[in-house]
């Protein structure tokens, strides 16, 4: 069975800082990864996802994603981060092959964006 | 609405009643999730509904649980003889995904969720 492991339950970034929050996940194959964000009294929204092909992956807000295989991982980054950034951000993993529908979330990360 | 709604936003039970969880999806998606996040946890897949059926119920904790849908339509869980370990928000989410389609082509909305207290 697929498992996501975000190794960072709280995270405090300056404004205009750079951030990496760190997803770890275990699968036998290559998965389908996500990244969701989570701001307060909203629902979760896709930033981006990997499939396959190039395994830098663009999502929106200004949100990247690399996956690497040979370290199981896929970090999300962004250059600047803004106020609007505070949100839990949770990775998630589905298995790449049809007839098996779940998506596996990480606990999830907070972010704390400091003027 | 264009979204995922989800209703009531918060309910308040007393240990043993029954509660329902109300879903309507977006619109002409086929494919509809049910989530359960505890507070300072994951996701957990509770079901997921294909149209009507259900492919995958492996989700659901116990036979407490229970969820049927309506067509592509509407989605209701019910969770019957409520205990305190049920207070979670539950969320639901949508998808245009068919059988055998590949994940790829697969994004889930997510609903804003319905908050659950038991007392």
């Amino acid at each position: 069975a697929q498992s996501v492991t975000q190794p960072d339950i709280h995270i405090t970034v300056s404004e205009g800082a750079s951030l990496e929050l760190r997803c770890n996940y275990s699968y036998g194959a290559t998965p389908y990864l996500f990244w969701y964000v989570q701001s307060p009294g909203q629902g979760l929204q896709l930033l981006l996802k990997y499939f396959s092909g190039d395994t830098l992956v663009q999502g929106i807000k200004g949100f990247e994603a690399e996956f690497k295989r040979s370290q199981s991982s896929f970090n999300l980054r962004k250059p600047s981060v803004h106020w609007s950034d505070a949100a839990e951000y949770f990775c998630a993993v589905a298995p790449s092959f049809f007839g098996n529908e779940k998506l596996t979330f990480g606990t999830g990360t907070r972010l704390t964006i400091i003027p | 609405g264009a979204g995922v709604s989800q209703s009531p936003s918060n309910k308040v039970t007393e240990k043993g009643k029954d509660v329902e969880l109300r879903c309507d999806p977006i619109s002409g998606h086929t494919a509809l999730y049910w989530y359960r996040q505890r507070l300072g946890q994951g996701l957990e897949f509770l079901i997921y509904f294909q149209g009507n059926s259900a492919p995958d119920k492996s989700g659901l904790p116990s036979d407490r649980f229970s969820a049927e849908r309506t067509g592509e339509s509407v989605s209701t869980l019910t969770i019957q003889r409520t205990q305190q370990e049920d207070s979670a928000v539950y969320l639901c989410a949508s998808s245009t995904k068919k059988p055998k389609s590949p994940r790829y082509q697969e994004t889930q909305y997510f609903g804003p969720g319905t908050r659950l207290l038991v007392l």
